[in-house]
This record gives C-alpha cells, structure tokens and sequence, in this order.
C-alpha cells in the first residue's frame, strides 16, 4: 500500500490560501490521491480528489506533480471553519473489490484569526 | 439530504454486553464500511460490504460481525464487548463498481465506552 507523509500541524491566517503538503512517493499508476478533513467529533469529508491532473471544485484545489510523487491541497480564503486535521490518502483496490482508505495522522491545520 | 446517518450516537456498556449499531445511507450507494477511530489513530477499517447480502473483512474485525440484508441498511454488532473496543464508530457508504475514484461518505460517528 502507498504510504502519504504530511506535515503534523501547520497555522494559517484567516483569509489567506492554506496550502498543505502530501508526499506519496511510493503511489502507483493506477492509485487516486484522496483528501478527507476532519473536525473535531464529527465524520471524515470528503474534499477533492485527482489521478494525474490538477482538480479543483467548490471547496479546494489539487495540484499533483507530474512524477505524481506528491501533491497539494490549497484551500484558497481559509476561515476559522477550515481549522481540522486533513488526511491525505492513496487508495488501494481492497479484496478485489472496493477501495480502501489508509487514514494516516494527517496535518492539524490550524486557521488564526 | 440526510446522506449516512448513524444511530446511536452514544452509548456506555458492561463487559460482555452486546449491542448492534445501525448505519443507513439513502444515497443508493453500493458499498458501506465500517471503520474505528482510537485517539491520535487514522481510522481503521473492520468490516465492509459490495452489496446487499454480502460483506467481507477489513483489517480490525476480530470481535464485531456485520450484516447487510438491506441495501440502504449497515449493521456491526459485537457479541461480547471488551475494553479494547471502546471506540468511535464510523460507517461510511461509496457507489461505483470497485474503481478507487468514488468517494466514501462518512456518517458522524458511534462513540461507545465498554467499561
């Protein structure tokens, strides 16, 4: 299984682009990076997900480098709402099957006012 | 848009005690899993399902069993409760056909204590 390696915490000013660090040297041609937030006691959510090309949708960027060894979440105007832990994943193909979610310790992102 | 609701949402029992907890997705996804949260972990995950009727092992499920007769519906049960299995309980559902590019939708968690 592709392993992801994240910074353990980061700070952000309020209203500024967050801009957290994945690297998964180790992912294979076929394998998604995945990014998942989570806020204190509640689920994971789901935020944005890429193979080979840069994504972006209502709530983040990717940006994925061209070796796919690493990638970005930015999150473009973080508020204080964005402050949780983000986990950046690789999927696998799990029995066959399904994929699965290898949930790291992830970055605490923490939003400053 | 309820998405994947987990019931309950607390719950505090004895040793050797069991108990079931639901998930219900009404999105019409045909994946549900379940996973574990210990503090300062990832999650962790113990069962999961393709589909109605069916379910396979993760890498925790020593001590819970699953049942899908519903397709909406996801249950974990544990027989015989220990300490071990004091926990945050999440389920999840996903829908597409064993490609890793459908996301997983988590509901808000089981926090059971086994005293």
């Amino acid at each position: 299984d592709a392993k992801t390696t994240q910074p353990p915490s980061m700070d952000c000013a309020e209203g500024r682009a967050a801009n957290l660090p994945c690297n998964h040297s180790t992912i294979s041609g076929n394998e998604y990076v995945y990014w998942y937030r989570q806020i204190h006691s509640q689920g994971p959510q789901y935020i944005i997900h890429g193979l080979k090309n840069n994504e972006t949708n209502e709530m983040a960027s990717l940006i994925i480098t061209e070796d796919r060894k690493s990638s970005t979440l930015i999150l473009p105007h973080a508020t204080l709402r964005d402050t949780a832990v983000y986990y950046c994943i690789v999927t696998v193909i799990y029995g066959g099957a399904t994929n699965k979610l290898i949930f790291g310790t992830g970055t605490l992102l923490a939003v400053q006012p | 848009n309820a998405g994947v609701t987990q019931t309950p949402k607390f719950r505090v029992l004895k040793t050797g005690q069991s108990m079931t907890l639901l998930c219900a997705q009404d999105m019409n996804h045909e994946y549900m899993y379940w996973y574990r949260q210990d503090p300062g972990m990832g999650l962790r995950l113990i069962h999961y399902s393709v589909g109605e009727g069916t379910t396979a092992k993760g890498e925790v499920p020593d001590g819970y069993n699953v049942s899908r007769l519903k397709k909406q519906n996801f249950l974990l049960g544990l027989e015989s409760a220990a300490p071990s299995q004091t926990s945050v309980y999440f389920c999840a559902s996903s829908n597409g056909a064993g490609r890793s590019n459908q996301p997983q939708h988590f509901g808000d968690g089981t926090r059971l204590s086994i005293l």
